[in-house]
């Protein structure tokens, strides 16, 4: 049973590119939710995604955008690059359940560094 | 001020030494998390917990809703258990978003 998969584990682009980042979701798990660690820092949240649409977002840009597809993988999809954004962005899956809070489980992340 | 605060931010101890990390925060929250982080970036969920206290191995959680408080232990610990410990809380509002704490980087010595 795979878990969460990320893609591509490094990324080295300059200012203004656009830049795309994949994760495929734990087995059976149907939600995916971004998060953007920089150096010496906690991640913090994105977006998450659920049944296709954004569902939450945290306080990114309108140049941070998503996608999730019907077998529940998401892209991370991020225009005008800045030198802020070099991060390590992490995917993390769950399983949708509305009466309990389930685990998410994290990928090995995106090492993302703008030059 | 951070929803989450973690203490020490940073730990050296000694092989076979009792640590304990701290968490506080100051949200009505559903659960909370403590995740592990190995240089490279990959993260491990360790626990979640609502209340209570749980166990695995040489790992055990706490928490207080109470005083809105979490402690993660590790008794004796060893060289691989050389890791960032984050705590992470999962909020009322909202769908599934996790609010992160700065992380806690311990450094066991042989």
């Amino acid at each position: 049973d795979a878990g969460v998969t990320q893609s591509p584990t490094h990324l080295i682009k300059t200012r203004g590119q656009q830049v795309t980042l994949r994760c495929s979701p734990k087995s059976g798990h149907d939600t995916v939710s971004w998060y953007q660690q920089a150096l010496g820092q906690g991640p913090q949240f994105i977006f998450q995604y659920y049944e296709e649409e954004e569902r939450q977002r945290g306080n990114f840009p309108d140049r941070f955008s998503g996608h999730q597809f019907p077998n529940y993988s998401s892209e991370l999809n991020v225009n005008a690059l800045l030198l802020g954004d070099s991060a390590l962005y992490l995917c993390a899956s769950s399983l949708e359940r509305r009466l309990a809070a389930d685990t998410q489980y994290f990928g090995p992340g995106t090492r993302l560094t703008v030059l | 001020k951070n929803e989450v605060e973690q203490s020490p931010q940073n730990l050296t101890a000694q092989e076979g030494e009792f640590i304990t990390i701290n968490c506080s925060y100051s949200v009505g929250i559903s659960a909370l998390h403590w995740l592990q982080q190995h240089p490279g970036g990959g993260i491990v969920s360790l626990f979640m917990l609502s209340s209570g206290k749980k166990k695995h191995g040489r790992l055990i959680a706490t928490i207080n809703i109470q005083e809105k408080h979490s402690s993660l232990h590790i008794t004796a610990s060893h060289p691989r258990d050389s890791a960032v410990y984050i705590c992470a809380v999962r909020l009322f509002q909202g769908a599934q978003k996790l609010v992160f704490g700065q992380g806690t980087r311990l450094t066991i010595n042989p």
